[in-house]
């Protein structure tokens, strides 16, 4: 199965200020997620990124608030812009295994507090 | 519109003891993948065990056991002998075209 780290794996901002976070794949994947966590909360997915194209955003979620970068099959980023304390949430990417349909392999998460 | 729900925000167990937690869904497709996630306190999301819906029998795997019955959009996660290190949240979630997440159920293990 893949590996997945995040970085910063938390951080605390201040209102009105971005954050990018990264996620990083041991190995090449087409599809890499990203969902939200908020406090107490089940994950809600926000956009799926692939390589060389445009990310697909969900309902509620738009490009300007958290623009997502996916430069190479190992690599992907997503931005949350213009922070405000409702944003304070786990930021967490997760990786399709080609090899297993379907199957969804997470990232530790990021801790985000907006202040 | 796809939808789980998972009726149970906590339970507990105590240890060796056998433990069901409570899943059901609701989607128009015949074709889907469900899943039990474990999320333990350091907020790892871990795949406890999948099933095909096309796949009529039980998935199993190891202490970790489903009850799938497709019929009644029923998806049950059954952990026997369970163990300090099973305390964690636990998500079912559907996967039609993207991964749904039911609210989760807190388990908590008891010595």
């Amino acid at each position: 199965s893949a590996v997945i780290s995040q970085k910063p794996s938390r951080d605390i901002c201040q209102r009105g200020t971005s954050l990018t976070i990264q996620c990083q794949v041991d190995s090449q994947v087409t599809m890499m997620f990203w969902y939200r966590q908020q406090p107490g909360q089940s994950l809600t997915l926000i956009a799926t990124a692939n390589q060389g194209s445009e990310a697909t955003y969900e309902s509620g979620f738009v490009i300007d608030k958290f623009p997502i970068s996916r430069p190479n099959l190992t690599f992907s980023t997503l931005t949350v812009s213009n922070m405000s304390p409702e944003d304070s949430s786990i930021y967490l990417c997760s990786v399709e295994d080609g090899a297993l349909v379907n199957e969804q392999f997470f990232g530790p998460g990021t801790r985000l507090t907006v202040l | 519109a796809q939808t789980v729900t998972q009726s149970q925000p906590e339970m507990s167990v105590q240890e060796a003891e056998t433990v069901t937690l409570s899943c059901t869904y609701d989607t128009s497709e015949s074709d889907y993948y469900l899943f039990w996630y474990k999320q333990p306190p350091s907020r790892q999301m871990i795949l406890v065990i999948r099933q095909e819906a096309y796949k009529q029998q039980n998935a199993t795997e190891n202490r970790f056991s489903v009850n799938f019955q497709k019929a009644a959009k029923s998806f049950s996660l059954k952990i026997s002998d369970s163990q300090l290190g099973d305390a964690a949240m636990y998500f079912c979630s559907l996967d039609t075209d993207k991964l749904i997440f039911g609210t989760g159920t807190r388990l908590q293990v008891f010595p």
